[in-house]
């Protein structure tokens, strides 16, 4: 079955400052979704990307997929607080399959 | 739209109880899926269904049933709880598997004593 490596486990950083997640497949990707969640909150649909190279952004949040490594990045500018909370990835390996996700990672954002 | 609906959002269990949590959606979604999230263990799928009468196990079916008599509803069924069902659960949906983002209900944490 798929795996989903997210790294790291956990971020602090100073508000204002830029900061990368990532998740990595075991398998070849068929899509692969980011999704946030606040602390006792259902998942928030961020963005999904289905094509190697492919990059989407949304306000100060920016994510890449990298096709051959199998792998997607998430690129958070500038962070501020609201951004804190657990970031997983999902993916899926085929049209048909279904969706599996990652560990998640928790970040938090110091004011 | 009210979206995923949960409920209830807050449980208690004694071991052995049964009990079926409830999700429903207003979207007209094909598939819809069960999930729980452990401390650690990310999201993990148990159920899933792609249509009204149609349902598949996930990752982690043991000790749950589900059922899809209509496409708005979805519930999961604790045959017998067991403490290693302690869990916070969320239903999601989509209108299909194929690169369509899937909606999360607001979760039901569920404690079994």
């Amino acid at each position: 079955s798929q795996e989903l490596e997210q790294s790291p486990q956990s971020l602090i950083v100073q508000e204002g400052k830029n900061l990368t997640i990532n998740c990595t497949s075991s398998k070849t990707l068929y899509g692969l979704y980011w999704y946030k969640q606040k602390y006792g909150e259902g998942l928030i649909f961020l963005m999904m990307l289905q094509k190697g190279g492919e990059e989407k952004s949304h306000e100060k949040i920016t994510a890449k997929l990298d096709e051959k490594k199998q792998q997607s990045s998430l690129h958070i500018t500038a962070s501020q607080p609201s951004h804190a909370g657990i970031y997983l990835c999902g993916a899926t390996t085929g049209a048909n399959s279904k969706l599996t996700f990652g560990k998640g990672i928790t970040l938090s954002v110091r004011p | 739209n009210a979206g995923v609906t949960q409920t209830p959002k807050f449980q208690v269990l004694k071991t052995g109880q049964s009990m079926t949590l409830q999700c429903a959606q207003d979207m007209n979604h094909e598939y819809m899926s069960w999930y729980r999230q452990d401390p650690g263990m990310g999201l993990r799928l148990i159920h899933y269904s792609v249509g009204a009468g149609i349902t598949d196990q996930g990752e982690v079916p043991n000790g749950y049933n589900v059922s899809r008599s209509t496409t708005e509803d979805f519930p999961l069924r604790l045959l017998s709880a067991a403490p290693s069902q302690t869990s916070v659960y969320f239903c999601a949906s989509s209108y299909g598997l194929k690169h369509y983002e899937q909606y999360f209900g607001p979760g039901t944490r569920l404690t079994v004593t």
